[in-house]
């Protein structure tokens, strides 16, 4: 069964450096997504994407998170400048129709 | 501020009991509520997507009901077994632009089923 799928499963970076998360959605997935989750808190919404442009943002992905689907099969989120708060668990999603498939996340530990 | 309210936060429970949770959301600008399942260290798995007041749906000892206009759902398991233990979570869908808009997500119910 297709899934979507993310690298790298954990990611440890120094405060202020830039961190590119990847993820490869469902091959015939139209809409794309980002959530994160910090530790004891409830997902949440970051950005969603379709058509090669962001169709809505969260007040939190500000200038530092940008998104890009580079080669038509991975998706990916950057964060410039990376802050303690920023650790968080990140998943991808993909849509086809309604149901949003999950990827298994990437633990991002900003030290 | 749109909140999705899950209760309760945890359950214990031995296996065979039957056990039920809630999920409470906004009643207006309703388009659907989903449930996933999420074991650690793996991908939330989709359980069911509800649009319809009223609606029920049922996949194998799981199932869940929907109330749109008082803003919940409950999620029943029936006999629960150890490979139940999970952190079920419900997720509102606004229709504010259609059936791809963002997923807003309760915390969780994190329930632990013990042999």
């Amino acid at each position: 069964e297709p899934e979507v799928t993310q690298t790298p499963s954990h990611q440890v970076t120094q405060m202020g450096q830039e961190v590119i998360l990847r993820c490869v959605p469902i091959s015939n997935h139209l809409y794309f997504y980002w959530y994160r989750q910090i530790l004891g808190q409830k997902v949440e919404f970051l950005v969603s994407f379709y058509n090669n442009e962001i169709s809505e943002k969260s007040e939190i992905f500000d200038d530092q998170f940008s998104v890009e689907r580079p080669d038509g099969s991975n998706f990916t989120l950057k964060i410039r400048s990376t802050k303690l708060e920023d650790s968080a668990m990140y998943f991808c999603a993909s849509a086809k129709g309604y149901e949003q498939y999950f990827g298994p996340g990437t633990r991002l530990t900003v030290t | 501020i749109l909140n999705v309210e899950q209760s309760p936060q945890s359950l214990h429970v031995q296996e065979g009991d039957s056990t039920n949770f809630t999920c409470s959301f906004p009643s207006s600008n309703f388009y659907a509520l989903h449930w996933y399942r999420w074991e650690t260290a793996k991908s939330p798995e989709a359980l069911f997507v509800m649009t319809l007041n009223g609606d029920e749906k049922k996949k194998g000892r799981i199932s869940a009901t929907l109330n749109t206009k008082e803003g919940y759902s409950y999620l029943y398991i029936k006999g629960s077994q150890p490979e139940d233990s999970a952190t079920y979570l419900c997720a509102f869908k606004g229709g504010f632009s259609g059936g791809y808009n963002k997923l807003i997500f309760g915390a969780g119910t994190r329930l632990a089923v013990h042999p």
